[in-house]
């Protein structure tokens, strides 16, 4: 059984650009986290989907940034127009349901330059 | 913010036993206690879970005090592999949905 999967697992941008971040959660399992974590720093919830839906983005920056996780295919972190600040790695987890385990990806590198 | 204090490092000799505790002084009924591991800025690892009684699994055992205000996650035998930073967090079962990550405990298994 296949776990959470994350493409790509490093993306270097140019200030201004878009990154997308994609997430194939473990098969059988329809909630999905994205996490980020700053250099030296720990991980920091940004935003919880359900398939088609937002559950709770509470730890999303207002602009720039947008997540889905559509009927068909991956669940999507869209960066619009990077900054230097956006560089982190970015984790994606999933679970079967809300209450279970969270399964995480190996993280995509997002550098900006 | 997390509710789990843990230290900030510790060493374990490889083949010992490492204790990692945890403080969680205001854990509410409906909280688990959550153990992952972060093996050098790889994606975190789930290690084991528990609500009242010890867990014990393939990686790990999970000692949960009776009145649940801290825990102990025991490698038996620890490995130079098991070296990582590990995060203790209770998470509630009915209406949790992420994880609140803590800077956890760097542990290092030296030689």
């Amino acid at each position: 059984n296949a776990g959470v999967m994350q493409n790509p697992r490093h993306l270097v941008r140019r200030r201004g650009q878009e990154a997308r971040l994609r997430c194939s959660p473990m098969k059988g399992h329809s909630h999905v986290y994205w996490y980020r974590q700053l250099p030296e720093e720990g991980l920091k919830f940004m935003v919880y989907l359900q398939k088609e839906n937002i559950i709770d983005e509470s730890g999303m920056p207002k602009e720039r940034f947008s997540a889905e996780f559509p009927k068909e295919g991956p669940s999507i972190l869209r960066i619009q127009q990077v900054v230097r600040g956006d560089s982190a790695a970015y984790f994606c987890a999933s679970s079967r349901q809300v209450q279970e385990t969270q399964y995480f990806g190996p993280g995509t590198r997002l550098l900006v330059l | 913010d997390a509710k789990t204090t843990q230290p900030t490092s510790m060493d374990c000799a490889e083949g010992r036993a490492a204790n990692l505790p945890c403080n969680h002084s205001t854990i509410s009924g409906n909280e688990y206690v959550y153990w992952y591991r972060q093996i050098h800025s790889q994606g975190p690892q789930y290690i084991i879970h528990g609500l009242k009684n010890n867990e014990t699994n393939e990686m790990a055992s999970l000692i949960i005090t009776e009145d649940r205000k801290s825990s102990t996650l025991i490698l038996p035998h620890a490995t130079l592999r098991d070296t990582a930073v590990y995060y203790c967090i209770v998470r509630d079962y009915n209406y949790g949905q992420n994880f609140v990550f803590g800077p956890g405990t760097r542990l290092s298994v030296l030689p």
